[in-house]
């Protein structure tokens, strides 16, 4: 069957550094997404990997490693309007897109 | 109206009752999707359709019935739901033809079946 895993919960400190795991078991792969979702808002695109490797976007970078079916959202200078659920998403060989649970990252002062 | 909009964004219904969820798309894509969103569970694809025509349908109880009448709206049409039916109800929307599978949602509506 096709998986998504990422942990469901992790709490971090105002200005720190943390880094969400996204681990994946899917037939065909392509592409690898990251969404944003504040409560009782709608997920917004963060990022998309398809080649392995870092891709940086300010204080967002995200990697991804095909061969170990691996990759992280990482998220530096942690500000308290980062508290949100992250969403790992992998397009399948049909380009479906299937997700993750969500990870609720929680930002203490 | 600018990205992709839903209405109701909250709705109460009984299991008796027939109600509709709208979405509309001011991007001019050609992709439109219905999610289902439970607590602490993935994303659940409900349907699927391209340039109108419906390419997915992930064994969804025949109780939701959507309908695509053009390439901007979507709705998804309810009736004799169930109390686990109770979730949040996203819309998306992409440009498949780009090369792109970026998904734009909107912001849900929060479905409560008593």
């Amino acid at each position: 069957g096709q998986n998504i895993d990422q942990p469901t919960e992790m709490t971090a400190t105002e200005g720190a550094i943390v880094q969400i795991n996204c681990t994946y078991q899917t037939s065909g792969f392509n592409g690898l997404f990251w969404y944003q979702q504040h409560a009782g808002e709608a997920p917004t695109f963060l990022s998309y990997n398809v080649l392995d490797g870092l891709e940086e976007k300010g204080r967002f970078s995200s990697f991804l490693s095909r061969s170990k079916g691996y990759s992280y959202l990482l998220l530096k200078e942690l500000q308290m309007k980062d508290s949100a659920s992250y969403l790992c998403a992998v397009a399948d060989s049909n380009y479906q897109l299937i997700w993750g649970a969500g990870t609720k990252l929680i930002i203490k002062p | 109206e600018t990205g992709v909009t839903q209405t109701p964004r909250h709705l109460v219904m009984g299991m008796t009752n027939k109600k509709s969820l709208k979405c509309e798309q001011h991007l001019g894509h050609n992709a439109m999707y219905w999610y289902k969103q439970s607590a602490k569970k993935p994303l659940e694809l409900m349907f699927v359709y391209n340039f109108k025509e419906q390419t997915e349908n992930n064994s969804v109880p025949s109780r939701f019935s959507p309908e695509c009448p053009n390439s901007s709206h979507l709705f998804l049409h309810l009736h004799t739901l169930q109390p686990e039916d109770s979730a949040l109800y996203l819309c998306a929307s992409s440009q498949e033809t780009s090369g792109s599978y970026e998904q734009f949602f909107g912001p849900g509506t929060r479905l409560t079946v008593l």
